[in-house]
């Protein structure tokens, strides 16, 4: 079926181990976007791409990697991940100015 | 800075009630405004959008919002809520001269219907 999907939903990892969530799009929508909710802060924004092998950061970058190789893919790795950064996240697409979520992935560091 | 504000955290209604989920912003100039619903478990959706036009508008599920500029708000509405529109309400704005990336989400407004 067309749409969005992230891997994993769920993820328990330990501080200091690097973690990669992954996104999918079947679109080919230009613009694809990753955030983090968080009780009291809404949806931030994470970093963005305008299109394969075009990114950048957003409103919370620090520790967390994007890249972009394939317009269909837009994988977020944390890099040696931190208590701070258990959170919902969610991976986004668009085309003009409408946004296509994904499920989410609820990561959670121990 | 500039920002979307959404003042209303958790709002409890009961069936048939009336909504009204407010939604203000910071930013001078031209703005494109949004609804997403989050529903219990599920991901963001658009619920409605303003570009230009009728600041009066209609979305899905029987949700409006109307933009007045002058106070900067994009409030939205419900004239009688259902059990089934339980969930998490966000607001969100595209600044003037901003592209799809610059889009900036209130903290949201969780929704609980009463049967």
């Amino acid at each position: 079926d067309a749409g969005i999907t992230q891997s994993p939903r769920y993820k328990i990892t330990e501080t200091g181990r690097q973690v990669t969530l992954m996104c999918h799009q079947t679109w080919s929508h230009s613009y694809m976007f990753w955030y983090r909710q968080d009780l009291g802060h809404g949806l931030r924004l994470i970093y963005y791409s305008a299109a394969a092998d075009i990114t950048d950061k957003g409103e919370v970058p620090d520790g967390y990697v994007v890249s972009r190789s394939k317009t269909e893919n837009f994988p977020l790795t944390l890099e040696s991940a931190t208590r701070s950064q258990t959170s919902v996240y969610f991976c986004a697409s668009s085309e003009m100015y409408e946004q296509y979520f994904g499920p989410g992935t609820r990561l959670t560091v121990t | 800075a500039q920002s979307v504000s959404q003042h209303n955290h958790h709002v409890i209604l009961s069936e048939a009630a009336s909504l009204e989920l407010g939604c203000n912003y910071s930013y001078g100039g031209t703005v494109n405004l949004f609804w997403y619903v989050q529903y219990p478990g599920q991901h963001l959706q658009l619920l409605l959008k303003y570009f230009s036009g009728d600041p009066l508008v209609k979305g899905i599920k029987g949700f409006e919002a109307e933009f007045i500029k002058s106070k900067f708000s994009f409030n939205l509405r419900k004239p009688s809520v259902q059990w089934s529109d339980t969930a998490e309400y966000f607001c969100a704005v595209i600044p003037p001269l901003g592209g799809y990336q610059k889009v900036t989400f209130g903290t949201g407004t969780k929704l609980q219907v009463i049967p």
